[in-house]
């Protein structure tokens, strides 16, 4: 167990839907990162938030938002999903660059 | 802007074989360099880290890397892997300015028995 946790583990939706990834970051730790893994494109940064604002953006598609919370916990959502969205949805987190980032065991979500 | 590149996409050896997985990185400044491995189905863990002083570090598993900075590389090595360092191998970049790593595409690493 790293700390980060994320739910659900697995999903699977039908094209066009919206879902919402969870992701809780270590104790302790401020900034909270989105990465999708898929085969053909690697790991891909999506967005970051730190304290509850966004810092920094990746190659995150506009279907796709995220926020932070007061608790610090962070949601990814997407939405009308196209089969092209089925990856493995990693979150991260750290206190500072020092530290490198703490990842999750990832979402793997499925678009049928 | 900053990029990483892992030549080897795929790499093959036998138990108790050398390794050695490439990583250039391109960016100027001052960076931050990361080796990440990922077992299969699992999330990916930090092997080792490098942010100054001594170019050759050394992390878990028997894993080291040296960081050469006139060559921008940052190359993961292990004198004898085993069955069990079957795993995929992420090279990442952190530049002091920005606010995110960049991963390159991974390096499979299949240790056969």
């Amino acid at each position: 167990d790293s700390g980060v946790t994320q739910t659900p583990k697995h999903l699977i939706t039908a094209t066009g839907q919206r879902v919402t990834l969870r992701c809780s970051p270590r104790s302790g730790d401020l900034s909270v990162y989105w990465y999708q893994q898929s085969l053909d494109q690697g790991l891909q940064f999506l967005i970051q938030y730190y304290n509850g604002e966004e810092r920094a953006k990746g190659n995150i598609l506009e279907r796709f938002s995220a926020q932070q919370f007061p608790d610090l916990h962070s949601e990814l959502n997407l939405s009308s999903l196209e089969l092209g969205d089925s990856a493995l949805y990693f979150c991260a987190s750290s206190s500072d660059r020092a530290g490198g980032y703490t990842f999750g065991s990832g979402t793997r979500l499925t678009v049928v | 802007a900053q990029s990483v590149s892992q030549h080897n996409h795929h790499v093959i050896l036998s138990e108790a074989a050398s390794l050695e997985l490439g990583c250039n990185y391109s960016y100027g400044g001052t960076v931050n360099l990361f080796w990440y491995v990922q077992y299969p189905g699992q999330h990916l863990q930090l092997l080792l880290k490098y942010f100054s002083g001594d170019p050759l570090v050394k992390g878990i598993k028997g894993f080291e890397a040296e960081f050469i900075k006139s060559k921008f590389s940052f190359n993961l090595r292990k004198p004898s892997v085993q069955w069990s360092d079957t795993a995929e191998y992420f090279c990442a970049v952190n530049a002091l300015v920005a606010n995110n790593l960049f991963f390159g595409t991974g390096t499979r690493l299949t240790v056969i028995p």
